[in-house]
């Protein structure tokens, strides 16, 4: 049974750069997609971007010039940075194992909130 | 982007109700479409993938249809614990895109 767990810093100031990391116990490492997504308060599922174990990413286009999603693998943990934030990116932010094939999500974790305040 | 559009974006509806919530890609995405349930201050959990097949430990009583651009979720008979909200997710393409979500309500 796989279990992801994930922390980082829970407030921010504006155009101050988030950092989560998520740690995976249980369950190969290299058959998925590890991915992140957020979701602000009151609010739908965002899509931030996806790694393999081989560290080849892709990230949302909104996004993506504030964003890199890191891996490693010696210690089934990726991570997440997103730099300039703005009050906008205030949510809860998910990190997520997607299945190869239909690539949805099997398991997440347990989500970190973030708020962007001065 | 592909573009996912939900309808409707709520509905109240009571126990033992069929219900039905409609998902629309803006452009065909095979049955590359996913479902998931989100209850409050709760992680979602995939219902549905690859449009019509049942995620392991669902009842039976949620049920996927559809193909390229429109999208079903069906509730046969909504049990008190159903009431959530919903969200479609195409993986034809990246960016991942979500629908907007609906929210089931109780009459």
């Amino acid at each position: 049974q796989v279990q992801l767990q994930q922390w980082g810093a829970g407030l921010l100031k504006p155009s101050e750069t988030l950092s989560l990391t998520c740690a995976v116990y249980g369950g190969s490492f290299t058959t998925y997609y590890w991915n992140w997504i957020r979701q602000p308060p009151g609010k739908g599922l965002e899509w931030i971007g996806e790694i393999n174990h081989s560290g080849s990413t892709t990230y949302n286009p909104s996004l993506e010039s504030r964003v890199t999603i890191s891996i490693d693998t010696s210690k089934n943990q990726f991570s997440l940075r997103l730099s300039s934030v703005t009050a906008a990116d205030t949510a809860v932010y998910y990190c997520a194992r997607m299945a190869r094939g239909w690539t949805y999500v099997n398991s997440w974790g347990q989500g970190t909130l973030v708020t962007v305040s001065s | 982007d592909i573009q996912m559009i939900q309808s409707p974006s709520s509905l109240s509806a009571s126990v033992g109700d069929r219900v039905t919530i409609t998902c629309r890609a803006s452009q065909s995405i095979s049955n590359y479409l996913n479902w998931y349930q989100q209850k409050p201050g709760k992680v979602p959990k995939v219902l549905i993938y690859g449009a019509s097949s049942l995620q392991g430990g669902v009842p039976s009583r949620f049920s996927g249809s559809g193909s390229g651009t429109d999208f079903t979720l069906t509730i046969s008979s909504l049990q008190p614990e159903d009431f959530a909200t919903y969200y479609c997710q195409q993986s034809y393409d990246t960016p991942r895109t979500f629908g907007q979500g609906t929210k089931v309500e109780i009459k």
